[in-house]
């Protein structure tokens, strides 16, 4: 089945210690969301990608960076991590065909915890 | 900017049917979106909306009234697999290459047997 995949699901880290999260797509879409959900909150939009075109959301933090070296594949990379970077990362794909919903499919998440 | 608002929590019962309502104030829009989350899951899209009126998908449909920036789900027999949190989320328009979602905080339904 076609889906979006996030490895790995949860994720340990230590204060200021470099963490990066994967996310690969099987439905061959050219658009890749991240998004930070803390408890109880919305997903909040940290960058995505329009085929190789990053585009950063104006209050994304500088400690936070993003690649994507081919269509199927995307990394979150969060260089100092702080206690309050710990939430659930998701990442999201879509195809924005003209006439389509451009509707986004999201993966499973990744939990990071900050210690 | 985007201000999305929806109740924070809801309850009902198994079997009966429980409308999910949002309102927003966008710069611009484009299409608004219903998602179901279950506690620590991804969100799964359910339903979309561009145009005024209603949408219906099974057991789910969704309502839009774009004059008013107002939007409902509607879940008709009710499952407890359906208690979950359920987002509205409002798209706008862009100057960029992709239209952003704009997330409210989400509705945490429970159902009751």
């Amino acid at each position: 089945d076609a889906m979006v995949i996030q490895n790995p699901r949860y994720q340990v880290t230590q204060f200021g210690k470099p963490v990066t999260l994967s996310c690969s797509q099987t439905l061959n879409h050219n658009v890749m969301y991240w998004y930070q959900q803390k408890s109880s909150q919305a997903p909040k939009l940290l960058f995505h990608y329009y085929d190789k075109d990053f585009n950063n959301e104006a209050d994304t933090p500088d400690n936070f960076q993003s690649r994507r070296p081919n269509t199927s594949f995307c990394f979150l990379d969060i260089r100092s991590p702080g206690l309050g970077d710990a939430a659930m990362y998701l990442c999201a794909t879509s195809y924005p065909l003209a006439g389509s919903t451009d509707t986004q499919y999201f993966g499973p998440g990744t939990r990071l915890t900050v210690l | 900017g985007q201000n999305i608002d929806q109740p924070t929590e809801m309850t009902a019962t198994e079997g009966a049917i429980v409308q999910i309502n949002c309102t927003y104030q966008t710069s611009g829009f484009n299409g608004l979106f219903w998602y179901q989350q279950h506690a620590g899951e991804a969100p799964t899209f359910l339903s979309y909306n561009v145009l005024d009126g209603l949408e219906e998908k099974g057991r789910f449909s969704s309502f839009l009234s774009r004059s008013k920036g107002y939007s409902y789900l509607l879940l008709k027999e009710l499952q407890m697999k359906d208690s979950a949190s359920y987002l509205c989320a409002v798209r706008g328009v862009s100057s960029g290459s992709a239209r952003q979602l704009t997330f409210g905080s989400g509705t945490q339904l429970t159902v009751l047997p």
